[in-house]
Protein backbone atom coordinates (compact mmCIF):
# COMPACT_ATOMS: atom_id res chain seq x y z
CA UNK A 1 0.00 0.00 0.00
CA UNK A 2 1.49 3.46 -0.90
CA UNK A 3 1.27 5.86 1.61
CA UNK A 4 1.59 9.29 -0.67
CA UNK A 5 0.77 8.33 -4.33
CA UNK A 6 1.17 11.14 -7.23
CA UNK A 7 -0.38 10.85 -10.71
CA UNK A 8 0.95 10.51 -13.06
CA UNK A 9 4.32 10.44 -12.22
CA UNK A 10 5.61 11.58 -15.92
CA UNK A 11 3.71 14.08 -17.66
CA UNK A 12 5.09 15.80 -21.01
CA UNK A 13 3.46 18.48 -22.33
CA UNK A 14 3.60 21.37 -24.34
CA UNK A 15 3.66 24.72 -23.66
CA UNK A 16 0.72 26.80 -23.04
CA UNK A 17 -1.46 23.75 -22.01
CA UNK A 18 -3.32 23.09 -18.62
CA UNK A 19 -2.21 20.43 -16.86
CA UNK A 20 -2.71 18.29 -13.50
CA UNK A 21 -1.38 16.25 -10.70
CA UNK A 22 -3.30 14.29 -7.98
CA UNK A 23 -1.70 12.93 -4.39
CA UNK A 24 -3.73 10.89 -2.27
CA UNK A 25 -2.36 9.69 0.98
CA UNK A 26 -3.47 6.54 3.38
CA UNK A 27 -2.04 7.64 6.64
CA UNK A 28 -5.01 9.67 7.75
CA UNK A 29 -2.42 12.90 8.54
CA UNK A 30 -4.44 16.48 8.23
CA UNK A 31 -1.75 18.13 6.28
CA UNK A 32 -0.75 18.02 2.96
CA UNK A 33 2.31 19.88 1.05
CA UNK A 34 3.15 20.60 -2.71
CA UNK A 35 7.13 20.83 -3.58
CA UNK A 36 8.96 21.93 -6.39
CA UNK A 37 12.44 20.52 -6.97
CA UNK A 38 14.35 22.36 -9.93
CA UNK A 39 16.84 21.03 -11.96
CA UNK A 40 19.68 21.48 -9.63
CA UNK A 41 17.68 19.23 -7.15
CA UNK A 42 16.93 22.21 -4.83
CA UNK A 43 13.21 21.42 -3.04
CA UNK A 44 11.10 24.81 -1.98
CA UNK A 45 7.59 24.72 -0.85
CA UNK A 46 4.74 25.88 -2.67
CA UNK A 47 2.08 24.96 -0.77
CA UNK A 48 0.38 23.83 2.34
CA UNK A 49 -3.15 22.32 3.19
CA UNK A 50 -4.65 21.20 6.54
CA UNK A 51 -7.81 19.81 6.88
CA UNK A 52 -8.68 20.81 3.66
CA UNK A 53 -7.38 24.68 4.02
CA UNK A 54 -4.62 26.63 2.82
CA UNK A 55 -2.62 27.78 4.87
CA UNK A 56 1.10 28.07 3.27
CA UNK A 57 0.80 29.72 -0.48
CA UNK A 58 4.44 30.55 -0.72
CA UNK A 59 5.85 33.13 -3.81
CA UNK A 60 4.14 30.78 -6.47
CA UNK A 61 2.82 32.21 -10.30
CA UNK A 62 -1.39 31.69 -9.74
CA UNK A 63 -0.73 29.94 -12.81
CA UNK A 64 -0.65 27.18 -9.86
CA UNK A 65 -3.20 26.48 -8.34
CA UNK A 66 -4.05 23.69 -5.69
CA UNK A 67 -7.34 22.39 -4.88
CA UNK A 68 -7.94 20.01 -1.39
CA UNK A 69 -11.18 18.15 -2.07
CA UNK A 70 -10.58 16.47 1.61
CA UNK A 71 -8.02 15.86 3.90
CA UNK A 72 -6.85 12.95 2.26
CA UNK A 73 -6.09 14.44 -1.81
CA UNK A 74 -4.48 17.36 -2.85
CA UNK A 75 -4.29 18.50 -6.55
CA UNK A 76 -2.66 20.53 -8.02
CA UNK A 77 -3.44 22.29 -11.33
CA UNK A 78 -1.24 24.66 -13.77
CA UNK A 79 -2.18 26.89 -16.49
CA UNK A 80 -0.95 28.26 -19.45
CA UNK A 81 2.10 26.09 -18.80
CA UNK A 82 5.73 27.14 -19.27
CA UNK A 83 9.02 25.99 -20.03
CA UNK A 84 10.27 27.08 -16.56
CA UNK A 85 7.91 25.08 -15.20
CA UNK A 86 9.14 21.89 -16.23
CA UNK A 87 10.74 20.22 -12.78
CA UNK A 88 9.97 17.72 -10.74
CA UNK A 89 6.88 17.91 -8.22
CA UNK A 90 6.27 16.05 -5.34
CA UNK A 91 3.72 15.82 -2.87
CA UNK A 92 3.88 15.11 0.87
CA UNK A 93 1.92 14.49 4.21
CA UNK A 94 2.38 15.09 7.73
CA UNK A 95 0.19 14.29 10.83
CA UNK A 96 0.08 18.54 12.46
CA UNK A 97 2.94 21.17 11.91
CA UNK A 98 5.63 19.21 13.87
CA UNK A 99 6.49 16.94 11.11
CA UNK A 100 5.40 13.85 12.79
CA UNK A 101 5.30 11.31 9.99
CA UNK A 102 6.48 13.94 7.18
CA UNK A 103 6.15 11.32 4.38
CA UNK A 104 6.81 12.33 0.72
CA UNK A 105 5.61 11.03 -2.72
CA UNK A 106 7.38 9.31 -5.28
CA UNK A 107 7.77 12.37 -7.40
CA UNK A 108 5.66 13.78 -10.69
CA UNK A 109 8.54 14.71 -13.73
CA UNK A 110 6.90 17.63 -15.43
CA UNK A 111 8.42 18.26 -19.15
CA UNK A 112 7.03 21.42 -20.73
CA UNK A 113 8.45 21.48 -24.44
CA UNK B 1 14.63 33.66 8.71
CA UNK B 2 15.80 29.79 8.44
CA UNK B 3 18.17 28.55 6.64
CA UNK B 4 19.95 25.08 5.68
CA UNK B 5 23.96 24.70 4.31
CA UNK B 6 24.66 21.44 3.18
CA UNK B 7 28.40 22.81 1.82
CA UNK B 8 29.21 19.39 0.29
CA UNK B 9 28.03 19.46 -2.97
CA UNK B 10 29.48 16.26 -3.73
CA UNK B 11 31.51 13.49 -1.83
CA UNK B 12 32.79 10.55 -3.62
CA UNK B 13 34.41 7.55 -1.18
CA UNK B 14 35.17 3.85 -1.71
CA UNK B 15 33.52 1.48 -0.94
CA UNK B 16 33.63 0.58 3.39
CA UNK B 17 34.54 3.72 4.26
CA UNK B 18 33.66 5.87 6.58
CA UNK B 19 31.99 9.14 5.43
CA UNK B 20 30.31 12.50 6.96
CA UNK B 21 27.90 14.55 5.70
CA UNK B 22 28.01 18.07 7.44
CA UNK B 23 24.52 20.39 7.52
CA UNK B 24 24.45 23.36 9.71
CA UNK B 25 21.27 25.32 10.37
CA UNK B 26 20.21 29.23 11.51
CA UNK B 27 16.90 29.92 12.93
CA UNK B 28 16.09 32.59 15.80
CA UNK B 29 13.19 29.83 17.57
CA UNK B 30 14.28 27.48 19.94
CA UNK B 31 11.72 25.08 19.36
CA UNK B 32 12.58 23.40 15.70
CA UNK B 33 12.89 20.37 13.62
CA UNK B 34 15.60 18.88 12.20
CA UNK B 35 15.56 16.10 8.90
CA UNK B 36 17.29 13.81 6.65
CA UNK B 37 16.21 13.06 3.65
CA UNK B 38 17.97 10.09 0.66
CA UNK B 39 17.25 10.56 -2.71
CA UNK B 40 18.19 7.95 -4.16
CA UNK B 41 18.54 7.36 -8.31
CA UNK B 42 15.11 6.36 -8.91
CA UNK B 43 13.99 9.81 -7.46
CA UNK B 44 12.25 9.21 -4.38
CA UNK B 45 12.57 10.91 -1.26
CA UNK B 46 13.13 8.93 1.94
CA UNK B 47 12.70 9.84 5.10
CA UNK B 48 15.95 9.16 7.74
CA UNK B 49 15.40 10.46 10.68
CA UNK B 50 13.34 13.25 12.51
CA UNK B 51 15.25 15.62 15.61
CA UNK B 52 13.54 18.07 17.75
CA UNK B 53 15.84 21.04 19.18
CA UNK B 54 15.23 19.69 22.68
CA UNK B 55 16.55 16.45 22.23
CA UNK B 56 20.35 16.60 21.55
CA UNK B 57 21.28 12.99 22.19
CA UNK B 58 23.03 11.30 19.56
CA UNK B 59 21.31 8.91 17.10
CA UNK B 60 22.33 5.12 16.05
CA UNK B 61 20.50 3.47 13.34
CA UNK B 62 22.47 0.16 11.73
CA UNK B 63 25.33 2.11 9.81
CA UNK B 64 23.57 5.58 10.13
CA UNK B 65 24.58 7.80 13.13
CA UNK B 66 23.76 11.56 13.69
CA UNK B 67 25.45 14.24 15.92
CA UNK B 68 23.04 17.06 17.23
CA UNK B 69 25.06 19.87 18.27
CA UNK B 70 23.06 23.36 19.27
CA UNK B 71 25.84 25.05 19.78
CA UNK B 72 27.13 24.54 16.68
CA UNK B 73 24.31 24.84 14.96
CA UNK B 74 24.58 21.41 13.01
CA UNK B 75 22.96 17.98 12.18
CA UNK B 76 25.64 15.86 11.18
CA UNK B 77 25.35 12.69 9.48
CA UNK B 78 27.53 9.85 9.27
CA UNK B 79 27.40 6.36 6.99
CA UNK B 80 29.71 4.06 8.34
CA UNK B 81 31.29 1.54 6.32
CA UNK B 82 29.98 2.86 3.45
CA UNK B 83 28.17 0.65 0.57
CA UNK B 84 27.31 1.19 -3.05
CA UNK B 85 23.77 1.23 -2.07
CA UNK B 86 24.39 4.30 -0.10
CA UNK B 87 25.02 6.40 -3.57
CA UNK B 88 22.50 9.00 -3.71
CA UNK B 89 21.40 13.11 -3.01
CA UNK B 90 21.03 13.57 1.05
CA UNK B 91 19.17 16.95 2.29
CA UNK B 92 18.97 18.01 5.56
CA UNK B 93 15.80 20.04 6.64
CA UNK B 94 14.66 22.11 9.23
CA UNK B 95 11.10 23.16 10.05
CA UNK B 96 10.37 25.91 12.99
CA UNK B 97 7.82 25.81 15.27
CA UNK B 98 4.24 24.64 14.34
CA UNK B 99 2.54 27.53 14.92
CA UNK B 100 4.75 30.11 12.55
CA UNK B 101 6.14 27.57 9.84
CA UNK B 102 2.68 25.31 9.65
CA UNK B 103 5.27 22.51 9.14
CA UNK B 104 7.17 23.84 6.11
CA UNK B 105 10.15 22.22 5.71
CA UNK B 106 12.89 24.23 4.36
CA UNK B 107 15.82 22.04 2.28
CA UNK B 108 19.81 22.14 1.81
CA UNK B 109 21.18 22.25 -1.27
CA UNK B 110 21.58 18.33 -1.01
CA UNK B 111 24.70 16.57 -0.95
CA UNK B 112 25.41 14.21 -3.86
CA UNK B 113 27.66 11.21 -2.15
CA UNK B 114 29.10 8.15 -4.90
CA UNK B 115 30.33 5.38 -3.15
CA UNK B 116 32.49 3.46 -5.33
CA UNK B 117 32.87 -0.63 -5.76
Amino acid sequence: DTAVSQTPKYLVTQMGNDKSIKCEQNLGHDTMYWYKQDSKKFLKIMFSYNNKELIINETVPNRFSPKSPDKAHLNLHINSLELGDSAVYFCASSQGFEGYGYTFGSGTRLTVV
Amino acid sequence: AQKVTQAQTEISVVEKEDVTLDCVYETRDTTYYLFWYKQPPSGELVFLIRRNSFDEQNEISGRYSWNFQKSTSSFNFTITASQVVDSAVYFCALSEPPGTSYGKLTFGQGTILTVHP
